[in-house]
Parts: C-alpha cells; structure tokens; sequence
C-alpha cells in the first residue's frame, strides 16, 4: 500500500531564504510526481508534475527532484516571499490512472 | 491544463439535509475525481466519477451517502446525503486525461467549503 511522508510539517522562515520540502514515498513503482500548493481554504494549484522518467523539473524560483530508487522528491523553493506562505502537498498515483495518494503537507510560513 | 469551477463555493446546512456540488471542466477529460477534505487533513479520495456508468467508490464511502453523477465529459455532481457535523469538510473535484494532458495528471477545482449545523 502506497504511503506518502511529507517532512517537515511546518516551517517558518524570513523572506528571502532557500527552503527545501520533503516528500518521501514507500512504493517507488510510480509514474509520476505532483506538488501541489494549497492556501487556507482554497482548492489545489498545482505547481508541478515531474515524471518517473525525468529528475528534475524547473517553474520559475521551484524546482522538483525525483529519486524513484531511494522513494523520495524535494521541492526546493529560491528566494522565498510571504506570497509562498501555504500548505504544499505532493501527491503519487496509486496505479495506473487512478487515485491520488497525498502527503499530509508541509506548512509553510514566509514573514517579511 | 484544465481550468475546475465548483458551485457553491461553500455553504452552511442543516443536519439531515443533502447538498448537491456542482463542478465543471473547461475541457473534456477522461477522468474526474472527487476527494474530501477534512480540517486540517489531507485529502481523501471518495470516488472515481464515470462517464455513462456508476461511480467507483472507495472503501469507506457509499453511493447512498455521496451519490455522484456524471452526464458528460466535462461535468460531474457530488451529493452529500443526510448530512450530519461529521460531514463537515472541504469537497475538490478534480480532472484528468485526454488529449492535451500528461497521463495521470490532474487540476483540482477551488473547493466546496461544507459546515453541517
């Protein structure tokens, strides 16, 4: 059964820092990989789609990992401002084209 | 990509009552989802919506309970059944699939924010 690790669960951080997020995954038969941001309330925007096939992928000041064999993606945020301040989920397939597992997210706060 | 509008972006409900959501895709795609979200939870799925045929549910929710219809390829509605506080949550739809999209991916709509009284 697919389960899905999202470390740390919140964090704190002065505008203007690198942040990496962790996602960590148990099975690593997976097509692919989406990060999700979420604001309080809101529905899911997401942010980026790395394939099984692919290491990284680059939107602007985000960039996602994906190591299939060690069952882990980071997402690493550069130059962080108050507009980053959200939750950020990753989420993996369970199979085929069928449901979406979610991490439980990281909560992220940016102060100026 | 996709763009998801959900209607009503939220309401307030009366136990015992039902509620139906309304979401709409921009595009067709192959498959819609809806998931819950209960406070400060993750997301869960509750259903896969079929085109032309019977949701698939997941363990531990029921078409009596989410009754969920989906006409077209661009169109899917959740019914939250006889509601009680447990119910609530905040309801995503979510699509994917087709010409245009990477496989297995999906865009989620704005959300249905429920609070059950």
């Amino acid at each position: 059964k697919q389960e899905v690790t999202q470390i740390p669960a919140a964090l704190s951080v002065p505008e203007g820092e690198n942040l990496v997020l962790n996602c960590s995954f148990t099975d690593s038969a997976i097509y692919n990989l989406q990060w999700f941001r979420q604001d309080p309330g809101k529905g899911l925007t997401s942010l980026l789609l790395i394939q099984s096939s692919q290491r990284e992928q680059t939107s602007g000041r985000l960039n996602a990992s994906l190591d299939k064999s060690s069952g882990r993606s980071t997402l690493y945020i550069a130059a962080s401002q108050p507009g980053d301040s959200a939750t950020y989920l990753c989420a993996v397939p369970s199979g085929g084209y069928n449901k979406l597992i979610f991490g439980a997210g990281t909560r992220l706060a940016v102060h100026p | 990509s996709a763009v998801i509008s959900q209607k009503p972006s939220r309401d307030i409900c009366q136990r015992g009552t039902s509620l139906t959501i309304q979401c709409q895709v921009d595009s067709q795609v192959t498959m819609m989802f809806w998931y819950r979200q209960q406070p400060g939870q993750s997301l869960t799925l509750i259903a896969t919506a079929n085109q032309g045929s019977e949701a698939t549910y997941e363990s531990g929710f029921v078409i009596d309970k989410f009754p969920i219809s989906r006409p077209n390829l661009t169109f899917s509605t959740l019914t939250v059944s006889n509601m009680s506080p447990e119910d609530s949550s905040i309801y995503l739809c979510s699509g994917g699939g087709g010409a245009g999209f990477s496989y297995n991916e999906q865009f989620f709509g704005p959300g249905t924010r429920l609070t059950v009284l």
